[in-house]
Formats: structure tokens, C-alpha cells, sequence
């Protein structure tokens, strides 16, 4: 199956502080990219979906803002959670959909701490 | 009520039983439907994908696409303790221009020696 990629797989940082988490479509050009936050235990969350060269669409109640996405290129996005605070510590995965299978893959997630 | 539904379980079985886990849906526009894998503190892995009703066979896993029921089965043949993880469905309407996947709530399984 298609590999997507994501780096850091953990990041422990200060309350306060931006942190930036990459998402790479490895061996497929995708056209769409999903960002998701998951709970222990809980199912996945949507955050925002974009697709290459324009803005990402937000869910409702997620703050733009804080949680800056770039789809740079067909096998690159990026997720910047900014001013850290401890309540955004969570697991966040990427997921990319790409032509012409439609289906979507998910990145190994990464799990973020804020202190 | 939400638009996927799925046990979440756990459910519990031997190791060698045929596992069957299920979801059934109420909006009748889904058209693609997945069954995801996840392991702790991973993300998800797409085992199955279909678009059609009927039985989708790979390996150990079969795929069951009932439309007129808006109910989708994966089954595991000869169940292992390595296929312990949390299952999830997702389905996603036909027209592109909607690219939400929806997911059920995940189905965790348990496979004991």
C-alpha cells in the first residue's frame, strides 16, 4: 500500500512554544491531505482538510489560527500548532488521498506533549 | 443518530476463530467503503477497500458490502494474537466534491492464545 510519512514521531515542548509536524505522501502525489487529532481511546477527529496550492478548510470549532496548515506540494503538508498550551497535547495523524484509487492513508501519527 | 454505527466493544476470541465485525450506516449516498486497522499509538492502516456490493477477499480478510441493508462486514479467517488492535470502518459519499471519510467508533479485538 502507498506510504505516508510523518516526522516528528514525538515532540515534547514548553508551553508557549510553535511546533511544526511534516506530513509526506512517500510513492503517491497527493491531491488531498487530512489532518486529525485522536484521544486515548477515542475515535479519530477531524481537523482540516486541504488540497494542494489552497487554504485548508477547517472543522468547526478548530481555531485556524492555532493550528496552521500548508499543503506545499502534492507530497508535502504541514501542521503547526502555535502557542502550545497543555490542552493541545494529543495524537496527531496525517492522512493523504491521492489519484486515481481515491483511497486515503494515514501517517504513523505524532504524539505531542506540551509541559 | 449518528451516520456510522460499530460496536465498540471488545471483543474477545480465540486464537484460530473467525472474527466478524460490523457496521451499518443510514446515509444511503456512501459509496466507498474501508475497514482500517489500528495499533496502539499508531496511526491507522487501510486493510480493505471497496465501492460495491458484495465480498471483497484478500488473504485472511473479507470485505461484505450490503447496500440495500446500508451494512458493511469485515471478516478475519484463522484470527491471531498479532490481529489484536482497535478496527475501524469509514465510508465516504461518491461525489468528490464532499471528501469527508466518516468513521464508526472502532470496534477493539482481542485474540487470545
Amino acid at each position: 500500500g502507498a506510504v505516508v510519512s510523518q516526522h516528528p514521531s514525538w515532540v515534547i515542548c514548553k508551553s508557549g512554544t510553535s511546533v511544526k509536524i511534516e506530513c509526506r505522501s512517500l510513492d503517491f502525489q497527493a491531491t488531498t491531505m487530512f489532518w486529525y487529532r485522536q484521544f486515548p481511546k477515542q475515535s479519530l477527529m477531524l481537523m482540516a482538510t486541504s488540497n494542494e496550492g489552497s487554504k485548508a478548510t477547517y472543522e468547526q470549532g478548530v481555531e485556524k489560527d492555532k493550528f496552521l496548515i500548508n499543503h506545499a506540494s502534492l507530497t508535502l503538508s504541514t501542521l503547526t500548532v502555535t502557542s502550545a498550551h497543555p490542552e493541545d497535547s494529543s495524537f496527531y495523524i496525517c492522512s493523504a488521498r491521492g489519484r486515481p484509487q481515491e483511497t486515503q492513508y494515514f501517517g504513523p501519527g505524532t504524539r505531542l506533549l506540551v509541559l | 443518530q449518528k451516520e456510522v454505527e460499530q460496536d465498540p466493544g471488545p471483543l474477545s476470541v480465540p486464537e484460530g476463530a473467525i472474527v466478524s465485525l460490523n457496521c451499518t450506516y443510514s446515509n444511503s449516498a456512501f459509496q466507498y467503503f474501508m475497514w482500517y486497522r489500528q495499533y496502539s499509538r499508531k496511526g491507522p492502516e487501510l486493510l480493505m477497500y471497496t465501492y460495491s456490493s458484495g465480498n471483497k477477499e484478500d488473504g485472511r480478510f473479507t470485505a461484505q458490502v450490503d447496500k440495500s441493508s446500508k451494512y458493511i462486514s469485515l471478516f478475519i479467517r484463522d484470527s491471531q494474537p498479532s490481529d489484536s488492535a482497535t478496527y475501524l470502518c469509514a465510508m465516504r459519499r461518491w461525489d468528490t466534491g464532499f471528501q469527508k471519510l466518516v468513521f464508526g467508533t472502532g470496534t477493539r479485538l482481542l485474540v487470545s492464545p
